[in-house]
């Protein structure tokens, strides 16, 4: 089965700076990509996605990208803010949604905005 | 707001009980899966159903189970509980098969004592 490695597992970076966290994985057949976000005691949320036929995507200050080659992708949030603090989980799947294999999550990142 | 409503949304069981959890999916969703998310981890894939039958399942053992009605809302029963039970179930709902994103509903906390 698929199996998702995310890192690091805690960043904290300055208000205003980068935030880069990366993720590889190892099925081949994977294809969709999907990047989410959790605030203490929530679900978590959707926040971008990338199918394999991409190799990059944005959102205003958020993108997300793909090397399928490599096996790994990125979420890169750009002049962060302090609503950013949360845990950011990326998963991966051969088909969007899921499927009937569902999707396979990395541990999380807890991503600390120091002001 | 993703229109996924779970029920409870928090619960304490003993174990060796059993537990039952319940989603009503967004309106148009024939597609129900099942997520465990413990405590400081990621959410891991327990079952989906499509049209009222399982479709597929993640590494859990069978007293996980599951049902998924006409009107599309689902159950997640859990039977004899065990400590390493507890965790928040989450469930999202998709418009189909495949090929479309999912969303999460609020979840259920499990507490098993």
């Amino acid at each position: 089965g698929e199996n998702v490695e995310q890192h690091p597992s805690t960043l904290s970076v300055q208000e205003g700076d980068s935030a880069v966290i990366k993720c590889t994985y190892s099925d081949s057949a994977s294809n969709y990509f999907p990047w989410y976000k959790q605030e203490l005691g929530k679900r978590p949320q959707l926040i971008i996605d990338i199918r394999s036929n991409v190799g990059e995507k944005k959102d205003q200050r958020i993108a997300v990208t793909l090397n399928k080659t490599a096996k790994h992708f990125s979420l890169h949030i750009t002049e962060t803010q302090p609503e950013d603090s949360a845990v950011y989980f990326c998963a991966a799947s051969r088909v969007g949604g899921g499927g009937a294999d569902g999707l396979t999550f990395g541990k999380g990142t807890h991503l600390i905005i120091q002001p | 707001e993703t229109g996924v409503t779970q029920s409870p949304t928090h619960l304490i069981k003993t174990r060796g009980q059993q537990v039952t959890l319940r989603c009503s999916s967004q309106s148009g969703h024939n597609t129900v899966s099942w997520y465990q998310q413990a405590l400081g981890q990621g959410p891991q894939f327990i079952f989906q159903y499509y049209r009222e039958e399982e479709n597929g399942r993640g590494n859990f053992p069978p007293r996980f189970s599951g049902l998924q009605f006409p009107n599309y809302s689902s159950e997640l029963n859990v039977n004899a509980l065990e400590l390493d039970d507890s965790a928040l179930y989450l469930c999202a709902s998709s418009a189909d098969l495949t090929g479309n994103t999912i969303y999460f509903g609020e979840g259920s906390w499990l507490t098993v004592v």
